[in-house]
């Protein structure tokens, strides 16, 4: 299996902030790495897919970069409605695993 | 709109099978494209992977759960399904359905997840 780390695995930030989250992948998955936001009691929301195509809807302050093994997701300008946890996700090869999840939170 | 909805019994006893239905609306199972799949995700904790399967009748499952693991599809309703059979506690979480885009293999539509408890 494919192993996904985030990290940090929290933090918190301000709103306007400007914050990065990094996955890492076990082995190389290519570009095939999705970003969602969860909030509590929710379900996962599809933020970024193929490593940095925004889905639709989505803001523009989201966007994602890498490739191989390393990759982040970065909110340019944090708003209230950013607060939540993030999570990647590997679609290279099954199982599909996701990371652990990052929660941001407010300071 | 592409909408999923979860349905089946919240409470299992230890030993038994749990069953969930994913009903689909706004799209047609049948139609490809599409990996239709069970996430779960246990009180407090990360996102994990069941498995999926795809229109054509292939399916892919977590080694984890391969063993107790079944997701069929009933193209006539348009749902799909998971059973998992011999539950313990470890299996209590919430459930959920999604569709996975067959080229990216990212999630764009989710259930609103159901939480199966499992307890005598």
């Amino acid at each position: 299996d494919i192993q996904m780390t985030q990290s940090p695995s929290s933090l918190s930030a301000s709103v306007g902030d400007r914050i990065t989250i990094t996955c890492r992948a076990s082995h190389s998955i290519s570009r095939f790495l999705n970003w969602y936001q969860q909030k509590p009691g929710k379900a996962p929301k599809l933020l970024i897919y193929a490593t940095s195509t925004l889905q639709s809807g989505v803001p523009s302050r989201f966007s994602g970069s890498g490739s191989g093994t390393d990759f982040t997701l970065t909110i340019s300008s944090l708003q209230p409605g950013d607060f939540a946890t993030y999570y990647c996700q590997q679609s290279y090869s099954t199982p599909w695993t996701f990371g652990q999840g990052t929660k941001v939170e407010i300071k | 709109q592409v909408q999923l909805q979860e349905s089946g019994p919240g409470l299992v006893k230890p030993s038994q099978t749990l069953s969930l239905t994913c009903t689909v609306s706004g799209g047609s199972i049948s139609s490809g494209g599409y990996y239709w799949s069970w996430i779960r995700q246990h009180p407090g904790k990360g996102l994990e992977w069941i498995g999926y399967m795809y229109y054509s009748g292939s399916t892919h499952y977590s080694p984890s759960l391969k063993s107790r693991v079944t997701i069929s599809v009933d193209t006539s309703k348009n749902q799909f399904s998971l059973k998992l059979s011999s539950v313990t506690a470890a299996d209590t979480a919430v459930y959920y359905c999604a569709r996975g885009d067959y080229s990216s293999g990212s999630y764009d539509y989710w259930g609103q997840g159901t939480l199966v408890t499992v307890s005598s």
